[in-house]
């Protein structure tokens, strides 16, 4: 069964420090895999898209990376900033004959507080 | 519109009373999703449609919902006798192309029954 797990379920920590958010995921046949920042009250906002052959991408003080062997994915947020604060959502698609399918996890909540 | 839109944006009924809610994709966007985020969970795909061909309506949860889209324009996503169940944020997403295309989404419609 595809399935993407989200770890940890909710964060809290003080700006200006650093933080990771893991994304383990069982979906096949991989095609790519994409963390979106959604927050409150808002819709969610792609931040990367990462396919087989990539093993890190950023976007600012955002770094993804990929370990398509242990189907593991992390997004580092650096040096974090109060706008941060939101749920991040991974999303890995699977493409195969049949069309493509888009497997979500339950997203982790961030809480950067001052 | 430079992006999706959704209306209303908050909607608040009585059990048992039908709504229908609206997004508006990006134009030239072939693809349109619907889902479901109930508090503080993940994103729940209800229907999908692409081009003109059949819609996936593997997600729909009962036959009281339903969706429409003419062409590649307008969807409107319609939920009968509706119940206190259904409270929820229903999101909208376009896309281009399928396969790594990234997904762009409304600010979503609140729904909450009474």
């Amino acid at each position: 069964k595809n399935q993407v797990e989200q770890s940890p379920q909710s964060l809290i920590i003080l700006e200006g420090k650093n933080c990771t958010l893991q994304c383990n995921y069982t979906v096949s046949p991989f095609s790519n895999l994409r963390w979106y920042k959604q927050d409150t009250g808002r819709g969610p906002v792609s931040l990367t898209i990462m396919t087989f052959s990539e093993n890190t991408k950023s976007n600012g003080r955002y770094t993804a990376t990929l370990d398509a062997d242990t189907k593991q994915s992390s997004l580092h947020i650096t040096a974090s900033q109060l706008s941060d604060s939101a749920s991040y959502i991974c999303v890995v698609s699977a493409a195969s004959q049949a069309g493509t399918a888009l497997i979500f996890g339950k997203g982790t909540t961030l809480s950067v507080s001052s | 519109g430079a992006g999706v839109s959704q209306s209303p944006s908050n909607k608040v009924t009585e059990k048992g009373k039908d709504v229908e809610l609206r997004c508006d994709p990006i134009s030239g966007h072939t693809a349109l999703y619907w889902y479901r985020q109930r508090l503080g969970q993940g994103l729940e795909f209800l229907i999908y449609f692409q081009g003109n061909s059949a819609p996936d309506k593997s997600g729909l949860p009962s036959d009281r919902f339903s969706a429409e889209r003419t062409g590649e324009s307008v969807s409107t996503l319609t939920i009968q006798r509706t119940q206190q169940e259904d409270s929820a944020v229903y999101l909208c997403a376009s896309l281009r192309r399928l396969a790594g295309h990234e997904q762009f989404f409304g600010p979503g419609t609140r729904l909450t029954v009474l």
